[in-house]
């Protein structure tokens, strides 16, 4: 069953906008993971947060975590007509099992 | 450096036949993973491999079949292809040990007419 479920299911900003995305789940984690998918292509790692962290930045990348809420956003500033993407939350439980993907935000920038 | 690299990028079958889907990975992983994709369904584990030897049921192993080769090999076979089983799939591979993200390949596009 799906772990993670991202909010907006879809983003349509302008070029420029900050770009604002939501993962919820449902049980404990070890870390939760932000992916990217281009149309076409497989995922791409963006950021990793463990659960003893509360913030990370990666460049235009912001990921805050709340383990009380479980919940997570993904912040992208200054968007570029290449962010142009699905954005997928994962989160790893510590089995060997991998990571449990949500269903992802499709996310357009506007030139 | 080539990550992971799947086989072939699409393919049509008619129900009931059978095929091998191909994944390898040069990074010296010893996790490998079979995704689908569906619309709207996110990507579900069909079966994973922890470590040479071994492999494991996902979340929706039915009608699927792997094969860990070697460490650098994760085969998924479709025994009698169902339309249902028509989705992109996906192999990734991590290394648990270093707590390393998922490395996915580009995909495999199944339909099953």
């Amino acid at each position: 069953s799906q772990q993670g479920e991202e909010d907006p299911q879809a983003l349509s900003i302008q070029e420029g906008e900050n770009a604002t995305m939501n993962c919820s789940y449902k049980t404990s984690i070890n870390n939760l993971q932000w992916y990217r998918q281009n149309s076409g292509r497989g995922l791409v790692h963006l950021i990793l947060i463990r659960s003893n962290e509360r913030e990370k930045h990666s460049g235009r990348l912001r990921v805050t975590l709340d383990t009380s809420k479980k919940s997570s956003s993904l912040l992208i500033t200054a968007s570029r007509a290449a962010d142009t993407a699905s954005y997928f939350c994962a989160t790893e439980g510590g089995g060997a099992d991998g990571l449990t993907f949500g269903k992802g935000t499709h996310l357009i920038i506007q030139p | 450096n080539a990550g992971v690299t799947q086989t072939p990028k699409f393919q049509v079958l008619k129900t009931g036949q059978s095929m091998t889907l191909q994944c390898a990975q040069d990074m010296n992983h010893n996790s490998m993973y079979w995704y689908r994709q569906d619309p709207g369904m996110g990507l579900r584990l069909i079966y994973y491999s922890a470590s040479e030897g071994t492999t494991d049921k996902g979340e929706v192993p039915n009608g699927y079949n792997v094969s860990r080769l070697n460490k650098r090999e994760f085969s998924l076979r479709l025994e009698s292809a169902a339309p249902s089983q028509t989705s992109v799939y996906f192999c990734a591979s991590s290394d648990v040990r270093t707590n390393s993200p998922l490395h996915f390949g580009n995909g495999t596009r199944l339909t099953v007419t």
